[in-house]
């Protein structure tokens, strides 16, 4: 079956350190990822979009991965801010289909 | 407007009433979509509209949804006979294209189904 999938726990990590978050999927052919972050009572904001034919896009403080033989992208915030502290959802976009979300990563930056 | 707008921001009903949602899309945009989202899950697809074609209709769970865009823009959501498991956030995001390009949100409308 097809599955998209993100850590399930929350992330707690400290202010200026790196926070990590990554997206699984199987049985998926994506031309590309999104991922987007939602605070509370919020709709989803888009952020980064990382195409198949692209190892890493950098924004920022941001910086995604696309590896499409271990059918993974990693999400990377540097330096991190208790600002950052979000949920953060990755998106597929499968050829052909819609945009598939995972569940999202709540991310907990303590100062 | 600035950005994608929805109402009502919440809403609790009882079980067996009908329910309307309503977004308004970013002007311009000629795709909206409409998500569900329980607690603790994924944004779950409901319906699509890309100008004047005919919806994508393949995510929405029951008969007791329906949805339309008039006029290109507004779009409302009717959900018939609410059950309790139909409480969730209801997204609509818009896009200038389709599912290839960045959709922008609204904030959700919270429904309480009692």
């Amino acid at each position: 079956s097809q599955k998209i999938e993100q850590n399930s726990e929350a992330l707690n990590i400290q202010e200026g350190k790196t926070a990590t978050l990554t997206c699984n999927y199987t049985n998926y052919s994506p031309a590309y990822l999104q991922w987007y972050r939602q605070d509370p009572g919020r709709g989803p904001v888009f952020l980064l979009l990382i195409r198949e034919n692209e190892k890493e896009k950098r924004k920022e403080r941001l910086k995604v991965t696309f590896d499409t033989t271990l059918k993974q992208s990693l999400f990377h915030i540097t330096a991190s801010q208790p600002a950052d502290s979000a949920t953060y959802l990755c998106a597929l976009y499968n050829q052909g289909g819609k945009l598939i979300f995972g569940q999202g990563t709540e991310l907990s930056v303590k100062p | 407007g600035a950005g994608v707008s929805q109402s009502p921001s919440n809403k609790v009903t009882e079980k067996g009433k009908d329910v309307e949602l309503r977004c308004d899309p970013i002007s311009g945009h000629t795709a909206l979509y409409w998500y569900r989202q329980s607690l603790g899950q994924g944004l779950e697809f409901l319906i699509y509209f890309q100008g004047n074609s005919a919806p994508d209709k393949s995510g929405l769970p029951s008969d007791r949804f329906s949805a339309e865009r008039t006029g290109g823009s507004v779009s409302t959501l009717t959900i018939q006979r609410t059950q309790q498991e139909d409480s969730a956030v209801y997204l609509c995001a818009s896009s200038q294209g389709d599912f290839q390009e960045t959709q922008y949100f609204g904030p959700g409308t919270r429904l309480l189904v009692l």
